[in-house]
């Protein structure tokens, strides 16, 4: 029978390399963006953020990119190790909207392998 | 420092029976948010409060689904009567003002049998 449900992008990269995970939104006005890791059983947690007015931020291991030209956010992590395995949600929001809420995307599952 | 804090962690409850889920948002954070996380849906937002005063609950199923948050740390999401497509994690979550980082609790998962 046809399946049903969400089809959530995946990845799956050897431990020590490097992961980019990317994520397309759809609202231009949007001008913050958050990305999200959730291990098994858990909530989503914060990792890093990025305003409108920036095209690249860097934290531990992490970098976004922003390309507001085409809507595109991605996510690098360098030296990826077995617990980076996780869902990574972007989520985008418009803070002068005051809409006050996060719009997440699907998720996409990274595998790291030993 | 505290979390987004949920009650119960896990519940398995009959159909027809009521249920209530609890949250401690961060303190200090004036918005939080109700969220619920399913195979089928993902990650939807169900309602969230400023200043304790819902501002959006266009994502709530429908009737039989309430919140309230009656002070600044404490809300509750109520499911009456409770049906198995109700099965799910539902996520509280809490930021400091709108549009700010939001931060999630561990979940409550329920299951409706």
């Amino acid at each position: 029978g046809e399946s049903v449900g969400l089809h959530l992008p995946t990845l799956s990269v050897q431990e020590g390399d490097n992961s980019i995970i990317n994520c397309a939104y759809s609202n231009s006005a949007s001008d913050y963006f958050i990305w999200y890791k959730q291990e098994s059983g858990k909530g989503p947690q914060f990792i890093i953020d990025i305003r409108s007015n920036m095209d690249k931020r860097q934290g531990q291991r992490v970098t976004v990119l922003l390309n507001k030209t085409v809507k595109h956010l991605s996510l690098q992590i360098a030296a990826t190790q077995p617990g980076d395995s996780a869902v990574y949600f972007c989520a985008e929001n418009s803070i002068n909207t005051n809409a006050g809420k996060s719009t997440f995307g699907d998720g996409t599952t990274l595998t790291v392998k030993p | 420092d505290a979390g987004v804090i949920q009650s119960p962690r896990h519940e398995v409850t009959e159909m027809g029976q009521e249920v209530t889920l609890r949250c401690k948002p961060i303190s200090g954070h004036n918005s939080l948010f109700w969220y619920r996380q399913t195979m089928m849906r993902g990650l939807e937002l169900l309602i969230y409060f400023n200043n304790n005063v819902p501002i959006d609950d266009s994502g709530m199923p429908e009737d039989r689904f309430s919140a309230k948050m009656p002070n600044a740390s404490f809300s509750t999401l109520k499911i009456q009567p409770s049906e198995p497509r109700d099965s799910a994690v539902y996520f509280c979550a809490s930021s400091l003002f709108p549009g700010n980082t939001i931060y999630f609790g561990e979940g409550s998962w329920l299951t409706v049998v």
